[in-house]
């Protein structure tokens, strides 16, 4: 089956730095990437995708990039807030539109300091 | 648009009692998940349905886990009996035609 690697599994930053996650991927028949936000005692938000004919996608201080060659995809965050402080998932997307499944990396602990 | 919503939102049970949960989706979204989030890992799918038939339940543990859905609509996941490694979070997540899904708020279960 699938198998995502996510790393780091913790990142600390300053408010108005970057910060970038990133994951790999086994599967090259993936063709889905969507990165979720987790915020404590709730259910993952979507926050951004990308799908595998798209190699970057960004919206505002939120970006991905993929590199399907190699089988990984990144999240980046500029400009960053207390706010952006978290638990981020990246996820693939393997199989058709009815009956494809999402595999979930480890998570990331993303902590902006003010 | 209403979300995914979860209920119970908190539950503590001692070992070998049993538990249900239940999920209400996202109006008209055929496809609906189950996944279990143990603390400090991502959610691992345990259930997909699309309408009121089992797509993929290979990472159920069946002598325990149970789930339904009738009608194609609400689903309950049912642990019975339930053991201390049991306590994560349970998350619904249903799809609508394409491959974004939307998460509910969890139930938080704890086994003692």
């Amino acid at each position: 089956g699938e198998n995502v690697e996510q790393h780091p599994s913790t990142l600390s930053v300053q408010e108005g730095d970057s910060a970038v996650i990133k994951c790999t991927y086994s599967d090259s028949a993936s063709n889905y990437f969507p990165w979720y936000k987790q915020e404590l005692g709730k259910g993952p938000q979507l926050i951004i995708d990308i799908r595998s004919n798209v190699g970057e996608k960004k919206d505002q201080r939120i970006a991905v990039t993929l590199n399907k060659t190699a089988k990984h995809f990144s999240l980046h965050i500029t400009e960053t807030q207390p706010e952006d402080s978290a638990v981020y998932f990246c996820a693939v997307y393997a199989g058709g539109t009815s009956y494809g499944k999402l595999t979930f990396g480890q998570g990331t602990i993303l902590t902006v300091h003010p | 648009e209403a979300g995914v919503a979860q209920s119970p939102r908190y539950k503590i049970i001692e070992k070998r009692q049993s538990v249900a949960f239940w999920c209400n989706p996202i109006s008209g979204h055929a496809t609906l998940y189950w996944y279990q989030q143990i603390l400090g890992q991502g959610p691992k799918l345990l259930i997909q349905f699309q309408n009121n038939g089992v797509v993929d339940d290979s990472q159920l543990p069946k002598d325990r886990f149970s789930a339904e859905r009738l009608k194609g609509v609400d689903s309950t996941l049912k642990i019975q009996p339930a053991k201390l490694e049991d306590s994560a979070v349970y998350l619904c997540a249903s799809r609508p035609p394409g491959e974004t899904q939307y998460f509910g708020p969890g139930t938080r279960l704890l086994v003692l």
